[in-house]
């Protein structure tokens, strides 16, 4: 099975502006997380996704944004970046309905820098 | 906020010997994970151990589970350069009323650095 696949590896924006950032879970595996990961604040939940509901959030403004697709692809929004907004954006897809019961398997992740 | 903090920050050791990290917690759970990064790449998950678990192995990894002192350890034997990397420990917190629908919480981590 393909692993997680997450579009576009890299990404340079300007403040302001906004974004869009795909992952594409491993087939079959219908909850989707993702992740922001800075060398300040380290490794940070932004929400997770099962069939299309988002049903749990981190602690983030409302900047920020997420959806999930029928066939499970989930796309995540940064709206007005700022320059804290630069980071690691992981996402994770899980097997289990029950989300974080189970292991997650991660994608490579998106590098976004804001300038 | 940090649910977990990896203890040491940065670990560095002779290749062929024993690296031990150790991960506290705040809460009760459910899980606790163990993931690897190499050099800010994607996570990848290395063990899983359930609460009512005190050890469990896989290959060379050995991963420990006191819920009484919300701690946990993992210890990689004979280590290969190819284990350089950070370590996470990753908790999802038990709640009866949310159950199924946790988030991970990360550790701050540990950075092994195998010197051949």
């Amino acid at each position: 099975k393909a692993g997680v696949t997450q579009t576009p590896r890299y990404l340079i924006k300007t403040r302001g502006q906004q974004v869009t950032l795909s992952c594409s879970p491993i087939s079959g595996h219908r909850s989707v997380s993702w992740y922001q990961q800075t060398p300040g604040q380290g490794l940070q939940f932004l929400f997770e996704y099962f069939s299309e509901t988002q049903r749990n959030k981190g602690n983030f403004p409302g900047r920020f944004s997420g959806r999930q697709f029928s066939n499970s692809r989930s796309e995540m929004n940064v709206s007005t970046l700022e320059l804290g907004d630069s980071a690691l954006y992981l996402c994770a897809s899980s097997p289990s309905s029950w989300g974080t019961y189970n292991e997650q398997f991660f994608g490579p992740g998106t590098r976004l820098t804001v300038l | 906020s940090q649910q977990g903090e990896e203890d040491p920050q940065a670990l560095s050791i002779q290749e062929g010997e024993n690296a031990t990290m150790n991960c506290s917690y705040k809460t009760s759970i459910n899980n606790l994970q163990w993931y690897r990064q190499n050099s800010g790449r994607g996570l990848v998950h290395l063990i899983l151990i359930r609460s009512n678990e005190r050890e469990k192995h896989s290959g060379r990894l050995r991963v420990t589970l006191d819920t009484s002192k919300k701690s946990s350890s993992l210890l990689i034997t004979a280590s290969r350069a190819a284990d350089t990397a950070s370590y996470f420990c990753a908790t999802d917190a038990f709640q009866l009323s949310n159950f199924g629908n946790e988030k991970l919480t990360f550790g701050t981590g540990t950075r092994l650095t195998i010197i051949p």
